[in-house]
């Protein structure tokens, strides 16, 4: 099973200022044959379902603000918020799709909250 | 519009059985992945299994190998998680959602959910 990783498990950050948030997988999520990472980046706020935000690491889905962007490679990732916003607030889970996910294919989630 | 309805909440007693729905509209059910995924009560999310409903393709977490079964009815677009003996530890929200793929593999993420349906289990 791949496992996935978060840090840090809560952030705290002033409005305007950039959030980062870490996600490291126990083995690569980079498939050779296409160059791609299967990692993708979600969002959820209270009572909601998740929302997907980046996929292949660091694709933005239709309709995300681009101030959400992705980056990394192999097994350690990043989710940057460039400039906060208070709709922000939310916890945020990475996922890795390489392989059939267990049930750690989600990352244990990050809380981002308003300083 | 791309969406997936799901069944409404319940509440059961410890050793009932359930099945919960999942409806797709606006794409084309079989083509892409189904997954449903648990969120136990002020917890994080986990996969509990994927299904291709164009090939039956099914494909389970192993921590939930054995205690749900994942289905789907092609014909009307929906897709299934029963469970035959419940446990109070199935008390949780549980979510299905679509993800892109075929051939076996996973072309991105999961980029449509259900509104959930929670289960409650309780003596």
């Amino acid at each position: 099973d791949i496992v996935m990783t978060q840090s840090p498990d809560s952030l705290a950050v002033s409005l305007g200022e950039r959030a980062t948030i870490n996600c490291k997988s126990s083995q690569s999520v980079l498939y050779s044959s296409n160059n791609k990472n299967y990692l993708a980046w979600y969002q959820q706020k209270p009572g909601q379902p998740p929302k997907l935000l980046i996929y292949w690491a660091s694709t933005r889905e239709s309709g995300v603000p681009d101030r959400f962007s992705g980056s990394g490679s192999g097994t350690d990732f990043t989710l940057t918020i460039s400039s906060l916003q208070a709709e922000d607030v939310a916890v945020y889970y990475c996922q890795q799709y390489y392989s059939t996910p267990s049930v750690y294919g989600f990352g244990p989630g990050t809380k981002l909250e308003i300083k | 519009e791309v969406q997936l309805v799901q069944s409404g909440a319940q509440v059961k007693k410890p050793g009932e059985s359930l099945k919960i729905s999942c409806k797709g509209s606006g794409y084309s059910f079989t083509n892409y992945w189904i997954a449903w995924v648990r969120q136990m009560p002020g917890k994080g999310l986990e996969w509990m299994g994927i299904m291709y409903p164009a090939d039956s393709d099914i494909r389970y977490s192993p921590s939930f190998q054995g205690q749900v079964t994942i289905s789907a009815d092609k014909s009307i677009s929906t897709a299934y998680l029963q469970w035959s003996s419940l446990r109070a530890s199935d008390t949780a929200m549980y979510y299905c959602a679509r993800q892109p793929g075929g051939g076996g593999f996973y072309f991105g993420g999961v980029d449509v959910w259900g509104q959930g349906t929670m289960v409650t289990v309780s003596s």
